[in-house]
């Protein structure tokens, strides 16, 4: 079964740091380019980080350059979000996801086909 | 970067009634997007790739169209389960940078 599992909750004071990990089965990660995505409290998506297949390109959303670090383990198929200098703003709930594409004729079409379930991230004093 | 403008950004409507979402891309993006539907608590679910590519297992009261900057999501007979929150997103192939419309919110 295709699936990502992620972990639970979590609170984190400003200027604190977390990991948020994400365990592939069904596929295998190095085969996928992955994304994280956040939903802010009664907001709308957010996307935030992708790395390719290959692990050769990683692009952020500019609100988090500098402080977040897409990476992943190929021995445990997970995908982890490294997450430093945290801000009030950063609260929402972080979606993996997977990258996936359709091919027709010379054009591929890309779209996020598997969500995680979300990891909620609440950083608070 | 590439900017989604989604309107409505909510919208009541009945069982029964077609619905009209649009998205407008900030520069052209080719048939480079996609149609996303959350229901409340849930995982974003992907409705349309391709501009206009259904995905499997979508009801065909969901289409979509458009090129370029402006695409439309049409749901034909609304219902029970349609009542969510819509999202477009740019998916240029490359660089892999990722924009989602502000959502466009279906309400009973």
């Amino acid at each position: 079964q295709v699936q990502l599992v992620q972990s639970a909750g979590t609170v984190v004071q400003p200027g604190g740091s977390l990991t948020l990990p994400c365990a592939a089965s069904g596929f295998t990660v190095n085969t996928f380019g992955m994304h994280w995505v956040r939903q802010a409290p009664g907001k709308g998506l957010e996307w935030v980080a992708f790395i390719q297949f290959d692990k050769s390109v990683k692009h952020y959303v500019d609100s988090v350059k500098g402080r977040f670090v897409v990476s992943r383990d190929d021995s445990s198929n997970t995908l982890f979000l490294e997450m430093k200098s945290l801000i009030p703003e950063d609260t929402a709930i972080y979606f993996c996801v997977r990258d996936n594409k359709k091919t027709v004729g010379s054009t591929s079409y890309f779209y996020m086909d598997v969500w995680g379930k979300g990891t909620s991230v609440t950083v608070s004093s | 970067d590439i900017q989604m403008t989604q309107s409505p950004s909510s919208l009541y409507a009945s069982v029964g009634d077609r619905v009209t979402i649009t998205c407008r891309a900030s520069q052209n993006i080719n048939s480079h997007l996609n149609w996303y539907q959350q229901t409340q608590g849930k995982v974003p679910k992907l409705l349309i790739y391709g501009a206009s590519t259904l995905q499997s297992g979508v009801p065909s009261r969901f289409a979509a169209r458009g090129y370029g900057t402006y695409f439309t999501l049409i749901i034909t007979s609304l219902q029970p389960e349609d009542f969510a929150t819509y999202y477009c997103q740019q998916s240029s192939p490359s660089p892999r940078v990722v924009t989602f419309g502000g959502g466009t919110k279906v309400e009973i």
